[in-house]
């Protein structure tokens, strides 16, 4: 059965210290692996895409990176504003995994000033 | 540019009244998707839609639930003679015609049963 596994599920920073999120996934054939940010009562927001191992991508103090079993949320010198849940999710080559996301459950942010 | 539109944002039911819930897609946007998520646990798929058209409804309960897509006009996914555990976070998301490299979300219909 297909999986996604977030850890850590909660995480607290002190404002700049700098930390990681993981996801790690077992699927057969992946085709991208995504990164959402979700607010309290808001849907999530798409942050990125990763398709093969070895592929990074930066957003701001976010950088994404991505290896045959898991992937790393790096956040750097983190704000307050960076404080949401993060979710991964795994889109499969083929079949209904296809069009459908499987997510993780998420990890809970919570940068302190 | 709009993005996923859904409404209402929050939606309060009785138990046994049946709840309609909208989303329109994105402009440009043909294939629906429609997530729950369920308190302390993660968003999980339940039907995808094309216009008039059910591809996949495979996540979706069988009994009470059901999804619609029209030629005009939003999607909607409906619930009849809704009970307790039906109280979720709702959410739309839409793609292109041709294959997707981003999904994106509505903000969600927030469902609550009393």
């Amino acid at each position: 059965e297909d999986q996604v596994t977030q850890s850590p599920e909660a995480l607290r920073l002190q404002e700049g210290e700098s930390s990681s999120l993981n996801c790690s996934y077992t699927v057969s054939g992946l085709r991208g692996l995504f990164w959402y940010r979700q607010d309290p009562g808001k849907g999530p927001e798409f942050l990125f895409t990763l398709y093969s191992a070895g592929e990074e991508k930066e957003k701001e103090r976010l950088k994404a990176t991505l290896t045959k079993k898991e992937s790393f949320l790096h956040i750097t010198a983190p704000k307050p504003e960076d404080s949401a849940t993060y979710l991964c999710a795994v889109q499969l080559l083929s079949g209904a995994g296809s069009y459908q996301l499987t997510f993780g459950k998420g990890t809970k942010l919570s940068v302190i000033p | 540019n709009a993005g996923v539109m859904q409404n209402p944002r929050h939606l309060v039911r009785r138990r046994g009244q049946e709840a309609r819930l909208r989303c329109s897609p994105m402009k440009g946007h043909s294939h629906v998707y429609w997530y729950r998520q369920l308190p302390e646990e993660g968003l999980k798929f339940m039907v995808y839609l094309q216009k008039e058209n059910i591809i996949d409804e495979s996540g979706m309960p069988k009994e009470r639930f059901s999804a619609e897509f029209p030629k005009e006009g939003p999607s909607i996914l409906r619930i009849q003679q809704v009970v307790r555990g039906d109280s979720a976070a709702y959410f739309c998301a839409s793609s292109p015609q041709t294959g997707w490299t981003e999904a994106f979300f509505g903000q969600g219909t927030r469902l609550t049963v009393v």
